[in-house]
């Protein structure tokens, strides 16, 4: 079983939609999430990021923790063509100097005007 | 203007060659990193450094190398012993205890 499980997509949503981004992790000790957005040939840019158990809200986009559940989530409301990405989660532990991330694979989504 | 770049955004070589990949930060973040991004594969960490003229390997290592003389700089050399060179290579900085990584831009190497 991989640490980080992310599904891939593709997901096409119309624009105005709700969107759930998701991902599940195998590893306890994950105690920091991150969200990146990653648009095509660029680097990926830190959209959200927490360390509890529940949400955090930014804007458009909320960031949903399940720590019991070893569960994350980004919800992105009112989506825009200009959303349109690979959206990458990140984790780490918070266990001694080692500041190692570990990624999902990425979903990429496709707002359609 | 605080960021962190990467030059060049492409970049073409024949095998059997070195190649060095640049990375500049200029948020005086001690932490820098380097990972390689392939289709289908995610970000892989290739080597990170935490304080200056000390770095450690990542994940997968093998076939690159790294210096980190300057706190802002941290390139990245692809040797001819890479079996698999060709790929988007990004750079990302954070606070030395700060888990959250800001990218540069990436640079695209193609080998062949």
């Amino acid at each position: 079983q991989k640490e980080v499980e992310q599904d891939p997509g593709p997901l096409s949503v119309p624009e105005g939609a709700i969107v759930s981004l998701n991902c599940t992790y195998s590893n306890s000790a994950f105690q920091y999430f991150m969200w990146y957005r990653q648009y095509s040939r660029k680097g990926p840019e830190l959209l959200m990021y927490t360390y509890s158990s529940g949400n955090k809200e930014d804007g458009r986009f909320t960031a949903q923790v399940d720590k019991s559940s070893k569960y994350i989530s980004l919800f992105i409301r009112d989506s825009q063509p200009s959303d349109s990405a690979t959206y990458l989660c990140a984790m780490r532990d918070s266990g001694g100097s080692n500041y190692k991330l570990t990624f999902g694979k990425g979903t990429l989504l496709t707002v359609n005007p | 203007d605080g960021g962190i770049t990467q030059s060049p955004k492409y970049l073409f070589r024949k095998e059997g060659q070195n190649v060095t990949l640049s990375c500049e930060q200029n948020l005086n973040h001690d932490a820098m990193y380097w990972y390689r991004q392939d289709p289908g594969q995610g970000l892989r960490l290739i080597y990170y450094s935490q304080i200056v003229n000390d770095f450690q390997k990542g994940d997968i290592a093998e076939g690159y190398s790294v210096s980190r003389e300057k706190k802002e700089s941290f390139p990245l050399t692809v040797t001819s012993a890479q079996k698999n060179p060709t790929a988007f290579y990004l750079c990302a900085s954070s606070i030395l205890q700060g888990s959250e990584q800001y990218f540069g831009p990436g640079t695209r190497l193609t080998v062949t």
